[in-house]
């Protein structure tokens, strides 16, 4: 059972406007929240990551938002811009604890974003 | 240079022929862990390992082996390797489980 999901396969956008990208969450425990930006024949580069006591988080043009109620949350990309052209991972994160030796990080299934001049 | 360096980049193997893929990082970080990427499943993870000599398993660990003995090094060891083992793999360490993972440039693994 897919614990992470994005069900957005791709996504594209003009160059300069917003891009959305989306994830949803089925595990309350997660109690962090990371996004990841893949190019071809490279490795996931990390990107921006979210506490879940926070609501929001920003780092340039880059803002997640996290939404515990709904088990959602969001990557914003402003502006778009043609090297933004990746695969973009959601992650979520268990907490350690003494009952189990987890801290293992969950992947969603990935968003092609095309981002066009 | 900060990194993760993972090898080979590309294997293709006979089914049956044990193998091992090297991973080695160079940040004195204390978490590692292993993904293999397949088209329309994400990354899943293989195993991890939270320090020395201490290792769990993810989400798909049968057919997969892992050893810590050093804090550097976490090879991957696929005893007989299977068709179903064809895939991208990715070795990755972080400071902490909820830093951010610092990824290897992948493995390319072909079973026939």
């Amino acid at each position: 059972d897919q614990q992470v999901k994005q069900n957005s396969p791709s996504l594209s956008v003009q160059e300069g406007r917003i891009s959305i990208l989306n994830c949803d969450y089925t595990n309350s425990m997660f109690d962090y929240f990371l996004w990841y930006k893949k190019y071809p024949a490279e490795g996931p580069t990390f990107l921006i990551s979210i506490s879940s006591i926070k609501d929001k988080n920003e780092d340039g043009r880059f803002t997640v938002f996290l939404n515990k109620s709904a088990k959602h949350l969001s990557l914003h990309i402003v502006p778009s811009q043609p090297g933004d052209s990746a695969v973009y991972f959601c992650a979520a994160s268990e907490p350690v604890s003494f009952s189990s030796n987890t801290g293992k990080l969950i992947f969603g299934q990935g968003t092609t974003l095309q981002v066009k001049p | 240079e900060a990194q993760v360096t993972q090898n080979p980049r590309y294997l293709i193997t006979v089914t049956g022929k044990k193998l091992t893929v090297t991973c080695s990082q160079n940040m004195n970080h204390e978490y590692m862990s292993w993904y293999r990427q397949d088209p329309g499943l994400g990354l899943r993870q293989i195993y991890y390992s939270m320090n020395v000599e201490v290792t769990d398993k993810g989400d798909v660990p049968e057919g997969y082996k892992v050893s810590r003995k050093e804090k550097r090094n976490f090879p991957l060891i696929l005893e007989s390797p299977s068709p179903n083992q064809t895939s991208l793999y990715f070795c990755a360490s972080s400071l902490a489980y909820n830093y951010g993972y610092t990824f290897g440039s992948g493995t390319r693994l072909t079973v026939v």
